[in-house]
């Protein structure tokens, strides 16, 4: 267990609404990880941050925003649901030379 | 830019060893990892491999790394119903701080 815990664990929304979904670490690992999972896409980072207040984009990124005010805590906003953001979100810390991942964020979009 | 490739899918009976293989192309390739997904669960890391290792063993699983042919191998001995998931390879080329996984070979196994 590398101590991650995602929340919500489910959440539909309807299209057009903000998402916030949040990622707590209690490893204080400076690297912090955003994925979605979808069938035949496999893993796509979307954000991820190297420091507090220090964040980069991944290849799926747009449509997506990032706060990391704390080290423990990383967020990823969708400012305005779309139907195509419906998906399986997974934070990863990396440790020394790996990743864990947390447990993943069901996300519904109607 | 960088890929790694795996097969979809791996039929074996339980008892029976199964091998996933995963090929990549990133020669600065530095550590490779394999991951295991079971439904509705996030990836949990099952091993790794630095890329001047051969070969490395923890209980039922064996990770050889052929890095002249680029091919990473996971072999299950004794596989079980349990071991019925997604399997995951990845890597990471020394330097970057984001690896590149495969799609995921599912594993299903037969009683």
């Amino acid at each position: 267990d590398a101590g991650i815990t995602q929340s919500p664990r489910h959440k539909v929304t309807e299209t057009g609404t903000p998402v916030t979904l949040r990622c707590h670490q209690t490893e204080n690992h400076r690297y912090m990880y955003w994925y979605r999972q979808d069938p035949g896409h496999g893993l796509r980072l979307i954000h991820y941050s190297y420091g507090v207040k220090d964040t980069d984009k991944g290849e799926v990124s747009d449509g997506y925003s990032v706060s990391r005010s704390k080290t423990e805590d990383f967020l990823l906003t969708l400012e305005s649901a779309t139907s195509s953001q419906t998906s399986v979100y997974f934070c990863a810390i990396r440790g020394r030379y790996e990743q864990y991942f947390g447990p993943g964020t069901r996300l519904t979009v109607t | 830019g960088e890929d790694v490739e795996q097969s979809l899918f791996l039929s074996v009976r339980e008892g029976d060893s199964s091998v996933i293989n995963c090929t990549y192309t990133d020669s600065s390739s530095t550590y490779l990892y394999w991951y295991k997904q079971e439904p509705g669960a996030g990836l949990q890391l099952l091993t790794y491999i630095f890329s001047n290792m051969d070969m490395k063993q923890d209980q039922r699983l064996t990770v050889l790394l052929n890095k002249k042919d680029k091919h990473l191998s996971l072999r299950i001995a004794d596989t079980q119903t349990g071991d019925s998931a997604i399997y995951f390879c990845a890597e990471l080329s020394g330097g970057s701080y984001i690896p590149t996984f495969g799609r995921g070979t599912s594993l299903i196994v037969h009683p």
